[in-house]
């Protein structure tokens, strides 16, 4: 199956400066990969996601980036607010989307 | 119809007895999926439903773990025997075609003292 790999586990940033989190997957056949944030206490949330026609997307303050050949795709989160302290999670699915195969997480901490 | 609906939200149980828990999906929401997280872990895939089929399951769901989903609608996730590894939060996650993001429910934390 697929293996989703997720760094760094803990991220500290001052308030105003930029965040990125980085994941890989194994599988070449996914084709499908959303960023979960997770709140002490909440639910997982989506906050962007992108396929593997694209390399880019944005949302704001939030744009994902894929890089097929090298098997890796990152969150970047800019202009960080404490309120983008969260846990964020990673995720990868084949063609099926029978199943998230999820990153371990990165723990966010925007430092006022 | 406000997103996915889970109960309980909090269940402490003993070890070994039976425990079972709700979810109610999204109402156009064919796909339902059942996930488990422990602390400091991403979610861990369980099973998944298409309507009333469950069309697959992860090997960490032993024989002591079952669900359903009678008509393709609610969903029920029962474990038998219950033991303190059981102890997590279990998530069932719902979404209207394949490749598109879930919606999540709040959870079910479950203590096995």
């Amino acid at each position: 199956g697929e293996n989703v790999e997720q760094h760094p586990s803990t991220l500290s940033v001052q308030e105003g400066d930029s965040a990125v989190i980085k994941c890989t997957y194994s599988d070449s056949a996914s084709n499908y990969f959303p960023w979960y944030k997770q709140e002490l206490g909440k639910r997982p949330q989506l906050i962007i996601d992108i396929r593997s026609n694209v390399g880019e997307k944005k949302d704001q303050r939030i744009a994902v980036t894929l890089n097929k050949t090298a098997k890796h795709f990152s969150l970047h989160i800019t202009e960080t607010q404490p309120e983008d302290s969260a846990v964020y999670f990673c995720a990868a699915t084949l063609n099926t989307g029978n199943q998230f195969y999820f990153g371990t997480g990165t723990s966010l901490t925007v430092i006022p | 119809d406000t997103g996915v609906s889970q109960d309980p939200r909090h269940k402490i149980t003993k070890r070994g007895q039976n425990v079972t828990f709700r979810c109610d999906p999204i109402s156009e929401h064919n796909r339902l999926y059942w996930y488990r997280q422990t602390l400091g872990q991403g979610p861990e895939f369980l099973t998944y439903f298409q309507n009333e089929a469950q069309l697959e399951k992860s090997r960490l769901l032993s024989d002591r773990f079952s669900a359903e989903r009678p008509k393709g609608s609610f969903s029920t996730l029962e474990i038998q025997r219950t033991e303190q590894g059981d102890s997590a939060m279990y998530l069932c996650a719902s979404s209207i075609q394949a490749n598109y993001g879930y919606t999540f429910g709040s959870g079910t934390r479950l203590t096995v003292v």
